[in-house]
């Protein structure tokens, strides 16, 4: 089974705090997805990558930049955090082709900042 | 912004009845529609999927709908159950691997 992992389930930061969400994929996935989740809006895209150090802006990338050293893990970083980062973090992954419409989630990090 | 609208917002049916959720895309330019379902504290999952040129596609209880001319498709959900009660996505894929998401809808299947 496909396993993408992210490091912490729930977080607490202060305002203007850096916060680094950290992503494993362990299937050798090509593409690599952060999305973040609020209610009534569904999940917007704010990076993804199909490529080792590769990115492009999604939706929603203001605010946020992304890393990915290595074909596994994708890092998400929010450089100052505010309160309207407050929210649930997905981060995805799934191969590269015809079938990259599956995409594999992890359990999701919440987030708030205070 | 590419947009994927999805209704109704929040759904409650009756065990053993049809849940339906609609969504209407606004660009041609998808290949594939995917329907996502979360669980409370997971993340979602692919529940069934169709391409633009079929009309309807069933796996099990479930049947997505698919009207081409009219940028809509729909998931049906045959003799629902409280094991069904989840939140459930529409998506739109574009080619070169990124998914538009619907709003989402929250099912409550009542025992």
């Amino acid at each position: 089974d496909v396993k993408v992992t992210q490091s912490s389930r729930y977080l607490v930061k202060r305002t203007g705090e850096k916060v680094f969400l950290e992503c494993v994929q362990d299937m050798d996935h090509e593409n690599m997805f952060w999305y973040r989740q609020d209610p009534g809006l569904g999940l917007r895209l704010i990076y993804f990558s199909y490529d080792v150090k590769m990115k492009e802006k999604g939706d929603i990338p203001e605010g946020y930049s992304v890393s990915r050293e290595k074909k596994e893990r994708f890092s998400l970083i929010l450089e100052s955090a505010s309160t309207n980062q407050t929210s649930m973090y997905l981060c995805a992954s799934s191969l590269s082709g015809v079938s990259s419409y599956e995409q594999y989630f992890g359990p999701g990090t919440r987030l708030t900042v205070t | 912004q590419q947009q994927v609208k999805q209704s109704p917002q929040s759904l409650i049916v009756q065990k053993g009845g049809i849940s339906i959720i609609n969504c209407a895309y606004e660009n041609t330019a998808f290949d594939y529609f995917p329907w996502y379902q979360q669980f409370p504290g997971k993340g979602p999952a692919l529940l069934i999927a169709i391409r633009p040129d079929v009309s309807e596609k069933k796996e099990g209880r479930f049947t997505i709908s698919f009207n081409k001319s009219a940028k809509q498709f729909s998931l049906h959900i045959m003799d629902s159950q409280p094991g069904d009660s989840a939140t459930y996505f529409c998506a739109a894929y574009k080619p070169g691997g990124k998914l538009i998401f619907g709003q989402g809808t929250e099912l409550s299947v009542k025992p």
